[in-house]
This record gives C-alpha cells, structure tokens and sequence, in this order.
C-alpha cells in the first residue's frame, strides 16, 4: 500500500531560524496535504497541493509539491513561538482517504 | 470552516467494558467519516472509513469486531471500543470531509483521549 516517509522526526530551532520538514511517497500522488497539530490538539489543514512542481505560499510557510508528485516539504522562514506543533504530511487517495506521515515535531527556543 | 465534535472528549473504563465514541458533523452532512486512533507522539493511524448507510470498511490489522462503527445518519459516526484491555488506551481522532469544500480536506474533530485500567 501506499507509504508516506517525512523527515526529520524532530527539530528544534532558535526563534528567527527556517525550519524545513520533507515528505516522500512511495507513489505517485493525486494531491498532498499538510496539516498542523498544536500540543494537546487535533490536526489542522493548511494546505492541498495538487500540480506537479506547484508552490504554494502563506506568509511565512512555503509548500511545495516536486515535479513527479511523490515529494513535498514545508518551509517555515523566520519561526516563532506560535509555530510550535506537529506537521504532518498527508498524501490524498480516492475517496479522501488520506496516508499520514509520521510528522516532524517542531521546538521554537524564544 | 466546518466543525466536527467528538465526545466524550475523554473517558476512563475498567478492562473488559465497552466505550462508544461520537463523531458528529455540526454545520455540515458526512457521507464519509474516518477513525484514527494516535499514541503518544506518533502518527495518526487509519483504522477504518465509515460510510454513511453501509459497512464501514477497516483497515489491515484492525479488528471489526472489536472496534465497531455505526454511520446511521449523514452527521453522526460512533465507535465502540468493546471489551476494552489496556493496550486499547489512546486518542481516537475521527474526520470528515466536506463535498462542497474546495480541497478535498478532513475536518478533525477534538479527539477522545481513553484510558482503559
């Protein structure tokens, strides 16, 4: 079945640094999406990619999606506080089904 | 955006008794619903897509008999942990998508933490 590999598992950044999590899918992807767990929380969408090469940006997060639609990663630049959580990645299937990633856990040091 | 609840949003029970969870789509109808069920600082697992007037359909390794699901109308799914045993304790998570929604995303509910003694 379909495997969805993200890395790192956890980071912890200094407030001001990038962070960077990647996503990789043993297929071919018909959409990714990327969702936000706050500690203590439930996930939240941010974002569905769905054309090869695609980037996407919200202020301070850049999604992208590679070319041959089994790659994705999310940048963060100038991390703050608020953006502690867990990112997940998610590759779409039929029916909505969604495959997790494991999730990168994100620290931000004030 | 839509709203799903979940509750209770935690319950503990003694070993052997069973627990039902309800997964409701407040402002919005859910034909599909999924259950997932989250260790402590892991990933989000599939165990099973409810369908609305149907069998759910589980995934690999999880047992539908120990974990049933009912989707008897288009806002409401319920799991039942039956005869719980410890190693059953966890956050279960159910979603759902909206077909009026640009993306196809799922809608989280808050999550029902259990705790089996």
């Amino acid at each position: 079945g379909q495997q969805v590999m993200q890395i790192p598992q956890y980071q912890h950044v200094q407030e001001g640094e990038d962070f960077t999590t990647y996503c990789n899918s043993s297929t071919t992807l018909s959409n990714i999406q990327w969702y936000k767990q706050r500690p203590g929380g439930h996930p939240v969408f941010l974002i569905q990619l769905v054309k090869s090469g695609e980037v996407k940006k919200q202020k301070r997060l850049t999604f992208q999606f590679g070319e041959a639609k089994k790659n994705s990663s999310l940048h963060i630049t100038a991390t703050q506080t608020t953006d502690v959580g867990t990112y997940f990645c998610a590759g779409g299937g039929s029916n909505y089904k969604l495959t997790f990633g494991k999730g990168t856990l994100l620290t931000v040091n004030p | 955006g839509a709203v799903v609840s979940q509750h209770p949003s935690w319950v503990i029970c003694k070993s052997g008794t069973s627990v039902k969870i309800e997964c409701r789509s407040l402002d919005f109808q859910a034909t599909t619903m999924f259950w997932y069920r989250q260790f402590p600082k892991q990933s989000l697992m599939l165990m099973a897509t409810s369908n609305e007037g149907s069998k759910a359909t589980y995934e690999q390794g999880v047992e539908k008999d120990k974990f049933l699901i009912n989707h008897a109308s288009l806002t409401l799914s319920t799991l039942t942990v039956t005869s719980a045993h410890p190693e059953d304790s966890s956050f279960y998570i159910c979603s759902a998508p909206r077909a009026s929604s640009s993306y196809n995303e799922q809608f989280f509910g808050p999550g029902t933490r259990l705790t089996v003694l």
